[in-house]
């Protein structure tokens, strides 16, 4: 059972435009969304991340937009650059969990010039 | 500071060999996760500690797999016995009190079972 699904798999956007990820999960009790960056050869990285409390969280270029009631988030990367590509990895926590973060399947990004 | 450390950063075996992994949390840091990441999927947590006490270890294969954190510093994951399906990059992430707390990640191990 998958509890954190991520579409597209795979997306390619040219330099400038906006990527636009997209995130669910099914537990209600998730209350913590961090997204990690991770390029090849290397782990995660977190990149940003949101509570449940709130609906926006900004970080520069990076903006995660978060609907408690659908269950949906999704992560934009604004004026995308080439060294954005990389795949990105939503993942949630629920605080009756300790500090067990799930993740999903990863959405690669590439950036084209 | 140093970040999280692992080595062996390759490792290949052939079936039913056994293999270990080290990781050198971050200075300080009181929680460890080991996680497996098959190819292009995300990571799944394995087991975690909190100091040298394992918090979760329910998603560990125990009749192959075990790992310790005797002092509550370093860490070793071992596999007794290893399997093809075992193929994946093993990460090794720390992180520092709390339940919200970021988990930094290590460069991984990468496993290749024949």
């Amino acid at each position: 059972q998958q509890q954190v699904r991520q579409s597209p798999q795979s997306l390619t956007v040219w330099e400038g435009e906006t990527a636009i990820l997209n995130c669910s999960y099914e537990n209600s009790a998730f209350d913590y969304f961090p997204w990690y960056q991770q390029f090849p050869g290397e782990g995660p990285a977190l990149l940003i991340s949101i509570l449940s409390v709130s609906d926006k969280k900004e970080d520069g270029r990076f903006t995660i937009f978060f609907n408690k009631r659908e269950k949906k988030l999704s992560l934009h990367i604004a004026d995308s650059q080439p060294g954005d590509s990389a795949t990105y990895f939503c993942a949630a926590m629920t605080n009756s969990a300790g500090n067990k973060l799930t993740f999903g399947i990863g959405t690669r990004v590439l950036v084209r010039p | 500071e140093a970040g999280v450390t692992q080595s062996p950063r390759y490792a290949v075996l052939q079936e039913g060999q056994a293999v270990s992994f080290w990781c050198d949390p971050i200075s300080g840091h009181d929680t460890l996760y080991w996680y497996q990441q098959p190819r292009d999927q995300g990571p799944q947590l394995l087991v975690y500690f909190r100091d040298e006490a394992v918090i979760d270890n329910s998603q560990l294969p125990s009749d192959r797999f075990s790992a310790v954190r005797p002092k509550g510093t370093n860490s070793t994951l071992k596999i007794q016995s290893a399997k093809q399906g075992d193929t994946a990059t093993y990460l090794c992430a720390s992180s520092f009190l709390g339940t919200k707390d970021t988990q930094y990640f290590g460069p991984g191990t990468r496993l290749l079972v024949l």
